[in-house]
């Protein structure tokens, strides 16, 4: 099966620097790549997301950037806010299959220090 | 439109004892899933449905049983519970197609101990 892994595990920035999070995974045949964002205590929100088709994809001040070679993608948060902070999780998943089910990784937990 | 809401929010049981999670979604969606989150290990698929009617196992299934009997609900039973099954649930559900359609939205979760 599918195994993500995510580092850093934590991350300290100050505001307005930059974060930047990586995943790498095993499945060739997985194809969607979602980063979700967790604020203590709430459920996972998708923030952004690419398809393999797509090697880099950006929204504002987020970003996701994708190597299908070396099977690894990144999610970059540019002038980080206090509000930023939260934990962010990568997945991956093959959306061709009649499963459609994500693998996560294990987390990072992002604080920007005003 | 409430998307996907779960009960209970939290719930203690003592080993051995058993309960049901429910889930439910009102956008329609075919897909559903249930996830565990344990600290410093993410999200881990339990068990996932693709339609009314139909389950199967994910990652860690073990201690925990699934029914789908209509398509809006998305239930998590645990027959004996056990200490190592203390942890977060969420459900998930998502609609089949590319793009956009590939996202899964999380309910609130449910906090279980397991004393």
């Amino acid at each position: 099966g599918e195994n993500v892994e995510q580092h850093p595990s934590t991350l300290s920035v100050q505001e307005g620097d930059s974060a930047v999070i990586k995943c790498t995974y095993s499945d060739s045949a997985s194809n969607y790549f979602p980063w979700y964002k967790q604020e203590l205590g709430k459920r996972p929100q998708l923030i952004i997301d690419i398809r393999s088709n797509v090697g880099e994809k950006k929204d504002q001040r987020i970003a996701v950037t994708l190597n299908k070679t070396a099977k690894h993608f990144s999610l970059h948060i540019t002038e980080t806010q206090p509000e930023d902070s939260a934990v962010y999780f990568c997945a991956a998943g093959n959306m061709d299959t009649g499963r459609r089910a994500l693998t996560f990784g294990s987390g990072t937990r992002l604080q920007v220090q005003p | 439109n409430a998307g996907v809401t779960q009960t209970p929010k939290f719930r203690v049981l003592k080993t051995g004892q058993s309960m049901t999670l429910l889930c439910a979604q009102d956008m329609n969606h075919e897909y559903m899933y249930w996830y565990r989150q344990d600290p410093g290990m993410g999200l881990r698929l339990i068990h996932y449905s693709v339609g009314e009617g139909t389950t199967a196992k994910g990652e860690v299934p073990d201690g925990y049983n699934v029914s789908r009997l209509k398509k809006q609900n998305f239930l998590l039973g645990l027959e004996s519970a056990a200490p190592s099954q203390t942890s977060v649930y969420f459900c998930a559900s998502s609609s089949p197609g590319r793009d956009r359609a590939s996202e899964q939205y999380f309910g609130p979760g449910t906090r279980l101990t397991v004393t």
